[in-house]
């Protein structure tokens, strides 16, 4: 069955730290990835994506995530975090053919402290 | 202007009740989507309609029923609320069905007493 899955429930870092989240998306022919941030109380925003191309995609923030097809992974990185960081992250994929279902992660929750 | 607006944003009804959540995209888009984030922050695809035709009905019970009068809107309608539906919900809108970013409301956070 199509899924993704993330292995960092809950990541709790310093100021200036890098981070990088963990996404793995099972075999399923052509698909599609993403990242998304959902700050908190709010909804979910965009950070970046991946549909072909350079495996190595910039999103917003500083973020970037590579996909490494091999690994079947789309980890999300970035050098050094904030504590407006703070937030919860979802990976996410839409195979094809799956008529736009897009299938989330658990998400992962990233906590900075100051 | 908010490109998927979403009303109410807050709700809270007691059970057996019947309750609406409204959705609206000025973003020109075909395809719109209704998502359930349950207490444990996952995210999982209730609904979606392209061109007003419903092309995704996962597992839901049917005390849940979308409408779609036209391409911008996508309502949620739940009869006989119950404990469990205690969720927010996430409309969201893309354009076709091709893996393209889908953009999401603000959510409904809706609570069932």
């Amino acid at each position: 069955a199509q899924s993704v899955s993330q292995h960092n429930h809950h990541v709790i870092l310093s100021e200036a730290a890098s981070l990088e989240l963990g996404c793995n998306y099972s075999y399923g022919g052509t698909v599609n990835l993403f990242w998304y941030v959902q700050y908190p109380g709010q909804h979910l925003q965009l950070l970046l994506k991946y549909f072909s191309g350079d495996p190595l995609v910039k999103g917003i923030k500083g973020f970037e995530a590579e996909f490494i097809k091999s690994k079947f992974s789309f980890n999300l990185r970035k050098p050094s975090v904030q504590w407006s960081d703070t937030a919860e992250y979802f990976c996410a994929g839409n195979y094809g053919g799956s008529q736009g279902n897009l299938i989330f992660g658990k998400g992962t929750k990233l906590s900075v402290k100051p | 202007d908010t490109a998927v607006s979403q009303t109410p944003k807050y709700l809270v009804t007691q059970m057996g009740n019947d309750k609406s959540i409204k959705c609206e995209q000025n973003l020109g888009h075909d395809t719109m989507y209704w998502y359930k984030q349950d207490s444990k922050k996952f995210l999982k695809i209730m609904f979606s309609y392209n061109n007003k035709e419903l092309i995704i009905n996962e597992t839901v019970p049917n005390r849940f029923s979308p409408k779609s009068p036209d391409k911008a809107h996508l309502n949620l309608h739940i009869n006989s609320l119950e404990l469990g539906d205690s969720a927010v919900y996430f409309c969201a809108s893309s354009r076709g069905t091709s893996g393209n970013t889908i953009y999401f409301g603000e959510g409904s956070w809706l609570t069932v007493v």
